[in-house]
């Protein structure tokens, strides 16, 4: 059965703390996304992935960072947590070619006081 | 940035009624796909629709891609409290570099029994 795994259900972070939120799949995808999940305003891709060690924003990067070491671990980094990065994270995987398809991870609900 | 708006936004139905969700966009997309998100879980695939005009069944799910490719309709007969759930239309944009997906904002459905 495929997979996609993020490390935290559920974080609770102070305001200027580092925090990481860490993605494995297990399906040998070249692609990996990251987006963040709030009411209303469906998903927004932070950024994403279609090979080892390279990475592009996408629609809001402001504030985050990513590392892709190794093909199936897609890390986001946020320097310096803010309260309005509170929000629910989605990782995802897809398959090169095609219409594709994405394959989420549970999500992360990170919450900054 | 891609947008797609979705509507409506929340929608509460008794069991057996029909309804129908509406994405639009400005935008034309490669394709376009619906995914379902339940409580706790990350999105998952329900169609993928390619052809303008194109129309595709899932039982009781009927899924229409607009002629232009810019918009696209899910409608469900005879809904069940399985149906409950937020779906997701996803605008996809082929790239040299891989697929890009962008999100609408999201129809909560609620089937009450």
């Amino acid at each position: 059965d495929v997979k996609v795994t993020q490390s935290s259900r559920y974080l609770v972070k102070r305001t200027g703390e580092k925090v990481f939120l860490e993605c494995v799949q297990d399906m040998d995808h070249e692609n990996m996304f990251w987006y963040r999940q709030d009411p209303g305003l469906g998903l927004r891709l932070i950024y994403f992935s279609y090979d080892v060690k390279m990475k592009e924003k996408g629609d809001i990067p402001e504030g985050y960072s990513v590392s892709r070491e190794k093909k199936e671990r897609f890390s986001l980094i946020l320097e310096s947590a803010s309260t309005n990065q509170t929000s629910m994270y989605l990782c995802a995987s897809s398959p090169g070619g095609g219409p594709g398809e994405l394959f989420f991870g549970e999500g992360s609900r990170l919450t900054v006081l | 940035t891609q947008l797609l708006e979705q509507s409506p936004q929340f929608l509460s139905i008794q069991e057996g009624e029909n309804l129908t969700v509406y994405c639009n966009s400005s935008s034309v997309f490669s394709s376009l796909q619906w995914y379902r998100q339940e409580p706790g879980e990350g999105p998952v695939l329900l169609v993928t629709v390619v052809t303008g005009g194109e129309v595709k069944k899932l039982k009781r799910l009927t899924f229409q891609f607009g002629d232009a490719r810019k918009d696209s309709s899910l409608h469900i007969t005879a809904a069940q409290p399985g149906d409950t759930g937020l779906y997701l239309c996803a605008g996809v944009i082929a790239r040299n570099t891989g697929n890009q997906f962008y999100f609408g904002t999201g129809t909560s459905l609620t089937v009450i029994p």
